[in-house]
């Protein structure tokens, strides 16, 4: 069983602030590692597939760093705002596994 | 393009009863997954078919639970008999995979998730 694990588990901040999360991930037989946005009552949906060491990707106020090789991807909100507010979701897939998601970051901003 | 499409969108069935889930991945991609999402759990992969072919269905729990994709625009998960256990969203999302190398190919492409099945098994 891989071991992808999120933190914080949820963040609570407020209209404005920047703030950023975690995902680690096994540091060895690395393939990929997905990031997505899940909104309440709505499906997943795609912000990066990052497949480089020191990789960094960028989505309007949102960006991610990929160190593979310290097994850790750090997601980036700049100037958060209300509609922000969903649980962030990492997933890694292994060169011999299938994609496993981490339990993900739930963020809430509020005005 | 409409996305991927899954229905039914809700279901409730009695424990005993076989249901079957649908879904329609976005045209042109060749890469198919079947989630199940729980309180529990998360969200886990079930299933994936690369090219309407399994390639690994090691996240399918138990016998009674099947899927198969006939063609490359339509996949089903069946679950027979069903149990009050089972009950959760599911998800079908697809993907474009490319091969390694090609212009802009990422090999192991974004999924892109259809609306889900709530399953409530009473």
């Amino acid at each position: 069983i891989l071991n992808v694990e999120q933190s914080p588990q949820s963040l609570h901040v407020q209209e404005g602030d920047s703030t950023n999360f975690t995902c680690s991930f096994p540091s060895s037989n690395f393939y990929a590692l997905h990031w997505y946005r899940w909104e309440t009552a709505k499906s997943p949906e795609a912000l990066f597939v990052m497949t480089l060491n020191g990789d960094e990707k960028k989505k309007g106020r949102i960006s991610a760093t990929l160190n593979t090789k310290e097994g850790y991807s750090y997601l980036y909100i700049k100037g958060s705002q209300p509609e922000d507010s969903a649980t962030y979701l990492c997933a890694f897939k292994g060169t011999a596994s299938k994609l496993t998601f981490g339990t993900g970051t739930r963020l809430q901003v509020t005005l | 393009d409409a996305g991927v499409i899954q229905s039914p969108r809700h279901e409730v069935t009695e424990m005993g009863q076989e249901v079957t889930l649908r879904c329609k991945p976005i045209s042109g991609h060749n890469s198919l997954f079947w989630y199940r999402q729980t309180m529990m759990r998360g969200l886990e992969l079930l299933i994936y078919f690369n090219n309407n072919v399994p390639i690994d269905d090691s996240g399918m729990p138990e016998d009674r639970f099947s899927a198969k994709m006939p063609n490359a625009s339509f996949s089903t998960l069946k679950i027979q008999p069903s149990e009050p256990r089972d009950s959760a969203v599911y998800f079908c999302a697809s993907s474009l995979r490319r091969a390694a190398g090609t212009s802009g190919g990422v090999p192991y492409n974004e999924q892109f998730f259809g609306p889900g099945t709530r399953l409530t098994v009473l």
